[in-house]
C-alpha cells in the first residue's frame, strides 16, 4: 500500500541550512510535493517536483528526488525563524487526484 | 496562488448536534474539492472527494451518513458533521484544484477546528 514517512523533528540554528527527508513506497507517484503548515493553519504549497525530475530549485528551496531509492528531500537555505513550522511531503498516485501525506516534520529554528 | 476560504475557523458544539463547514474557492471555479481530517500531531487523511453536481466519493472507512458533503456550486462545497460526538473533534481542511492549471496541484483552506463537548 501507499506509505510516506518522515522524521518527526528537526532543530536548526538560524542561518544554517535545513534538510527535511521523506521516503515513500509507491513507485507510481507522478508528482511529489512539499507543504508547510503553521500552527492552527491550513497547508501552504511550497514546491513540487514531477517524478521524472531529479532536482528543482526555487529561491531558498531545493528539492532532490532519488526515484530509485524513493527518497525526497527539501533543503532550506539560510533558515529563518519564520521557517519554523511543520513540513509535509505528499505524493500523488498515477492519474488520480488523491494525495498521500507524510507524517510531517516539525522544524524548529533557534537564534 | 489560488485562494480557498473555509468557514468557520473554529466551532464548539454540543454532542448530538450537527455542524456545517463551508469551503469556498474565492477567485476560481472548482469542479473538484477535497476534504481532509487531521488529528493532533498527525498527518492529513483524505475523507472524500467532492464533485460539483454529483455525489461525493468517500474514502474507505469514512461514513457517508455521518459526513455529508454537498457541492452545489462551482465555488462552494460544504461538509456537515451530523450528530457530532467527542470523537469527531478534529481539524478539518478542504482543498481545491484550479481548472486549466496543473491538475495535480491542490490549494488548501485554513482549516476548521471542531470541538465537540
Amino acid at each position: 500500500g501507499e506509505d510516506v514517512e518522515q522524521s518527526l523533528f528537526l532543530s536548526v540554528r538560524e542561518g544554517d541550512s535545513s534538510v527535511i527527508n521523506c521516503t515513500y513506497t509507491d513507485s507510481s507517484s507522478t508528482y511529489l510535493y512539499w507543504y508547510k503548515q503553521e500552527p492552527g493553519a491550513g497547508l501552504q504549497l511550497l514546491t513540487y517536483i514531477f517524478s521524472n525530475m531529479d532536482m528543482k530549485q526555487d529561491q531558498r528551496l531545493t528539492v532532490l528526488l532519488n526515484k530509485k531509492d524513493k527518497h525526497l528531500s527539501l533543503r532550506i537555505a539560510d533558515t529563518q525563524t519564520g521557517d519554523s513550522a511543520i513540513y509535509f511531503c505528499a505524493e500523488s498516485i498515477g492519474d488520480t487526484d488523491k494525495l498521500i501525506f507524510g507524517t510531517g516534520t516539525r522544524l524548529q529554528v533557534f537564534p | 496562488g489560488a485562494v480557498v476560504s473555509q468557514h468557520p475557523s473554529w466551532v464548539i458544539c454540543k454532542s448530538g448536534t450537527s455542524v456545517k463547514i463551508e469551503c469556498r474557492s474565492l477567485d476560481f471555479q472548482a469542479t473538484t474539492m477535497f476534504w481532509y481530517r487531521q488529528f493532533p500531531k498527525q498527518s492529513l487523511m483524505l475523507m472524500a472527494t467532492s464533485n460539483e453536481g454529483s455525489k461525493a466519493t468517500y474514502e474507505q472507512g469514512v461514513e457517508k451518513d455521518k459526513f455529508l458533503i454537498n457541492h452545489a456550486s462551482l465555488t462552494l462545497s460544504t461538509l456537515t458533521v451530523t450528530s457530532a460526538h467527542p470523537e469527531d473533534s478534529s481539524f478539518y481542511i478542504c482543498s481545491a484544484r484550479v481548472p486549466g492549471l496543473d491538475k495535480n496541484i491542490q490549494y488548501f483552506g485554513a482549516g476548521t477546528r471542531l470541538s465537540v463537548l
